[in-house]
C-alpha cells in the first residue's frame, strides 16, 4: 500500500466548531485530493493540490478550506462545522496526472452533532 | 466540464451471471478513465484503467469515445465480486480527478 495516512480516523464534533483533518504521505507525490463519501452521492471532490501552496476548488468546496505547506501534508479545515458535513472523508494521492492511479487513505469518519 | 455518470445505484445478479456496470462521461479534452473497487469498510483500490486494456479479476472495460462510455463487464459473476464500484475520470489538461456516484454490486448465491 502507498504510504498515506489520515488522522484522526474518527471524530465527533459540535456544530459551529472548527475541525482540521490531516492527510500525510511518504511517497513524495505531487498531487493530493480530498473527497467526501456519502450514500447516493459517491465520492465528491472537495479540494485538490497540484504542488506546495498550489490548491484549487473541487465540486463541493463551500465550507471547506485547505492548506499544503509541504509536499507530504494536505490539511482540510471545516471552518465552522455543520451537520451537513457529517461524512466519511478520503484523501488520495497521485504521482502524476497522465493515466496514473490514485492511492487512498483509510478515511476519516466525521460526525457533527 | 468534467462529469461521470453511473446510472445504477444497485445491481443484483446471481452467481455465474454476466455483469455490466455502466459508466458514461463528459469531458472536452482527451479522457482517461478508471474503475475502482471498494470492499466493505476498506479503502478504494484501482481495478483497471482504460490505457492498459488489461483484465483484472475477470473484469474488462473498453473506452468508447463515440458513446462516451467506459462500461465494466465480467462474463461470470462471483460472490466475492460483491462491492462498491466507482468510475473515475481524469484527462489531459486537468489536475481534477472525479468519481461517479458508484454502483453497489450484489452477487447472490
Amino acid at each position: 500500500d502507498a504510504g498515506i495516512t489520515q488522522s484522526p480516523r474518527h471524530k465527533v464534533t459540535e456544530t459551529g466548531t472548527p475541525v482540521t483533518l490531516r492527510c500525510h504521505q511518504t511517497e513524495n507525490h505531487r498531487y493530493m485530493y480530498w473527497y467526501r463519501q456519502d450514500p447516493g452521492h459517491g465520492l465528491r471532490l472537495i479540494h485538490y493540490s497540484y504542488g506546495v501552496k498550489d490548491t484549487d476548488k473541487g465540486e463541493v468546496s463551500d465550507g471547506y478550506s485547505v492548506s499544503r505547506s509541504k509536499t507530504e501534508d494536505f490539511l482540510l479545515t471545516l471552518e465552522s462545522a455543520t451537520s451537513s458535513q457529517t461524512s466519511v472523508y478520503f484523501c488520495a494521492i497521485r504521482q502524476g496526472v497522465s493515466n496514473t492511479e490514485a492511492f487512498f487513505g483509510q478515511g476519516t469518519r466525521l460526525t457533527v452533532v | 466540464a468534467q462529469r461521470v455518470t453511473q446510472p445504477e445505484k444497485l445491481l443484483s445478479v446471481f452467481k455465474g451471471a454476466p455483469v455490466e456496470l455502466k459508466c458514461n462521461y463528459s469531458y472536452s479534452g482527451s479522457p482517461e478513465l478508471f474503475w475502482y473497487v471498494q470492499y466493505s469498510r476498506q479503502r478504494l483500490q484501482l481495478l483497471l484503467r482504460h490505457i492498459s486494456r488489461e483484465s483484472i479479476k475477470g473484469f474488462t472495460a473498453d473506452l468508447n469515445k463515440g458513446e462516451t462510455s467506459f462500461h465494466l463487464k465480467k462474463p461470470f459473476a462471483q460472490e466475492e465480486d460483491s462491492a462498491m464500484y466507482y468510475c473515475a475520470l481524469g484527462g489531459s489538461g486537468t489536475y481534477k480527478y472525479i468519481f461517479g456516484t458508484g454502483t453497489r454490486l450484489k452477487v447472490l448465491a
